[in-house]
């Protein structure tokens, strides 16, 4: 199984600040990776499809890169409305393994 | 609309069963692979399980492969997850999702919770 590993953990930032998070996966996915945003109480959210395609209506200010192993999403400059936990997944194998998360908190 | 709607979610004793549902409204349902992931409380999202939009293919994570059984009818847009032999790491929200073939799962299901506890 392809295991998809995140980091950081837990990322404290504020408003306005650039952020990055980076996932790695145990063996080539090329660009089968999304990210989702995760809020308490909230259904996920895909933000980023094939690394680097931005999903409609996801503003501008999210950014994925990446292929192969290595992969990240950036913001830009964070918003209040940011605040959230972030996971990778794969989807290049059946498993569709996620990370394990990243909790973007307030600093 | 796409929506999709989890059911069948509740308190159940270890080692005892649930069958969860999730019906599809507003997409062609034959179309698209769906999928189960569940969430743990204070624990990250885990793929669980998925089946094929013809139901070709099925698969398991390791972690219910034997006890769980996905399925599905296209004639009533309904996707299944039979679960068995729960155990009390089995609690979690389940979500039900579809997959499409570029863009991962775009659509989401609310949810539905199962506790599994003595």
């Amino acid at each position: 199984d392809i295991q998809m590993t995140q980091s950081p953990s837990t990322l404290s930032a504020s408003v306005g600040d650039r952020v990055t998070i980076t996932c790695r996966a145990s063996q080539t996915i090329i660009s089968w990776l999304a990210w989702y945003q995760h809020k308490p109480g909230k259904v996920p959210k895909l933000l980023v499809y094939r690394a680097s395609s931005l999903e409609s209506g996801v503003p501008s200010r999210f950014r994925g890169s990446g292929s192969g192993t290595e992969f990240t999403l950036t913001i830009s400059s964070l918003q209040p409305e940011d605040f959230a936990t972030y996971y990778c997944q794969q989807y290049n194998s059946y498993s569709h393994t996620f990370g394990q998360g990243t909790k973007v908190e307030i600093k | 609309e796409v929506q999709l709607v989890e059911s069948g979610g509740g308190l159940v004793k270890p080692g005892g069963s649930l069958r969860l549902s999730c019906a599809a409204f507003g997409f062609t349902f034959s179309s698209y692979d769906m999928h189960w992931v569940r969430q743990a409380p204070g624990k990250g999202l885990e793929w669980v399980s998925s089946i094929s939009s013809s139901n070709n293919y099925i698969h398991y994570a390791d972690s219910v492969k034997g006890r769980f059984s996905i399925s599905r009818d296209n004639a009533k847009n309904s996707l299944y997850l039979q679960m068995n032999s729960l155990r009390a790491e089995d609690t979690a929200v389940y979500y039900c999702a579809r997959r499409t073939d570029l863009r991962a799962f775009d659509y989401w299901g609310q949810g539905t919770l199962v506790t599994v506890s003595s």
